[in-house]
């Protein structure tokens, strides 16, 4: 079975805080894909990045950094010195190599609220 | 510019009434997904197509229907037959359905049924 864990329900941080979303995921699958999606008040998931199961590198795009470790199954997001902006929902997803039409394994998503 | 559109943002509608809700996209997409938002669940899959005229159930299908007659329209019925049918639902497309391809969405219609 698949499944991805996001065991924070809700964060709220200070404008310049650093904060981390946390991302476990289960599969049997030896090949696979991570992904975040940003998902603002306007409803629209925007997708923020994909990773696959043989590259371990960490990742960093701006105030935006993700952390992969296979031997914890985790996949956390940090957002460095967080904005407005950066309020929303955000959601980790799995994908497995082998499976049906492209399915999308979704957690249940963060809500992060930043405060000025 | 290209994109997602699903249309409308709202709707509402009586117990026991069927209604479609619409997605085009012109990515040129040949794969076609709709999921079902509810607070706290995160998102699950209805239906996906991967190709014209073939589609097929996900995980929450019963009471929903979907034809793939274009590539560039994925619309979605649902039926009287759902138990539940007020949720937020999201249309998405990938180039194709590939493990490694990333879903775009559209902006989602939020669906009100009382």
């Amino acid at each position: 079975a698949q499944k991805v864990t996001q065991a924070q329900t809700e964060i709220s941080v200070v404008e310049k805080e650093d904060v981390t979303l946390d991302c476990v995921y289960e599969t049997r699958d030896t090949t696979y894909y991570l992904f975040w999606y940003k998902q603002p008040p306007s409803g629209e998931l925007v997708f923020l990045i994909r990773r696959n199961s043989f590259d371990e590198q960490n990742e960093i795009s701006g105030r935006y950094s993700w952390n992969f470790q296979k031997s914890t199954s985790s996949f956390n997001f940090t957002i460095t010195a967080s904005q407005v902006v950066d309020s929303a929902v955000y959601f980790c997803a799995l994908r497995a190599f082998y499976n049906q039409g492209g399915k999308l394994i979704f957690g249940q998503g963060t809500e992060l609220s930043v405060k000025p | 510019d290209g994109g997602i559109t699903q249309s409308p943002k709202y709707l509402f509608r009586k117990e026991g009434q069927n209604v479609t809700l619409s997605c085009e996209q012109n990515l040129n997409h040949d794969a076609m997904y709709w999921y079902r938002q509810d607070p706290g669940q995160g998102l699950r899959l209805i239906y996906y197509s991967q190709i014209v005229n073939d589609f097929q159930k996900g995980d929450i299908a019963e009471g929903y229907s979907v034809s793939r007659e274009k590539k560039e329209s994925f619309p979605l019925t649902v039926t009287s037959a759902q138990k539940n049918p007020t949720a937020f639902y999201l249309c998405a497309s990938s180039i194709v359905a590939g493990a490694d391809s990333p879903l775009h969405f559209g902006n989602g219609t939020r669906l009100t049924v009382t």
